[in-house]
């Protein structure tokens, strides 16, 4: 069974400060890596979709990297904002062409104002 | 601009009762695809379809089924219902193998 692990499972960070968590994926037979931003009551919101080693992508304050070779994928938020709160999601497809994703269990950010 | 549209938003059955949950996807948007989140957990892959073909399957139970119609919306239908079945249930559409758009979710309650 090929898991997607995140880590932490759960951060807190005040107001300002820069944070980053992680997204672990078997590095056999990658294909993308899909991050999604979680908030509570709301549905799952696209992020970025990264499919080259070495992929740096940029959204806002949002920045992700990609290193399809040891299987890792960084989330980087700079100057954390109370609105920054959610759950963040990696997701890989399991096999090439496969539509259906393959989901961690999330990262719980909570920017203390 | 348009989003998935799930219906309806909350919805309360008792057991063995059955479902019909309907989803529009964003328009242009040609594979729309079901997740299941239960209380706690992961949101879990169910099926998907493209061009109004399933396309992908996952842990879809046999008491569930599917389908996309010639407008390219998608109904999940679950029957005999379970107290387990209680759950979010998400679509999400997308063009291809492009980044997935989640509706507001369904939230189905059994008694």
């Amino acid at each position: 069974i090929l898991n997607v692990e995140q880590s932490p499972q759960s951060l807190h960070v005040q107001e300002g400060d820069s944070t980053n968590f992680t997204c672990s994926f078997p590095s056999s037979n990658f294909y993308a890596l899909h991050w999604y931003r979680w908030e509570t009551a709301k549905s799952p919101e696209a992020l970025f979709v990264m499919t080259l080693n070495g992929d740096e992508k940029k959204k806002g304050r949002i920045s992700a990297t990609l290193n399809t070779k040891e299987g890792y994928s960084y989330l980087y938020i700079k100057g954390s904002q109370p609105e920054d709160s959610a759950t963040y999601l990696c997701a890989f497809p399991l096999i090439q062409g496969a539509q259906k994703l393959v989901f961690g269990q999330g990262t719980r950010l909570t920017i203390n104002p | 601009a348009a989003g998935v549209i799930q219906s309806p938003r909350h919805l309360i059955k008792e057991k063995r009762e059955t479902a019909t949950l309907k989803c529009y996807p964003i328009p242009r948007h040609d594979t729309v695809y079901w997740y299941q989140q239960g209380p706690g957990q992961d949101p879990q892959f169910l099926i998907s379809f493209y061009e109004k073909m399933q396309s992908d399957k996952g842990s879809i139970p046999d008491r569930f089924s599917a389908q996309q119609f010639s407008d390219y919306h998608s109904e999940l239908n679950m029957s005999s219902l379970e107290l387990g079945d209680s759950a979010l249930y998400f679509c999400a559409s997308s063009t291809g193998y492009n980044e997935q758009f989640f509706g507001p979710g369904t939230r189905l309650t059994v008694l």
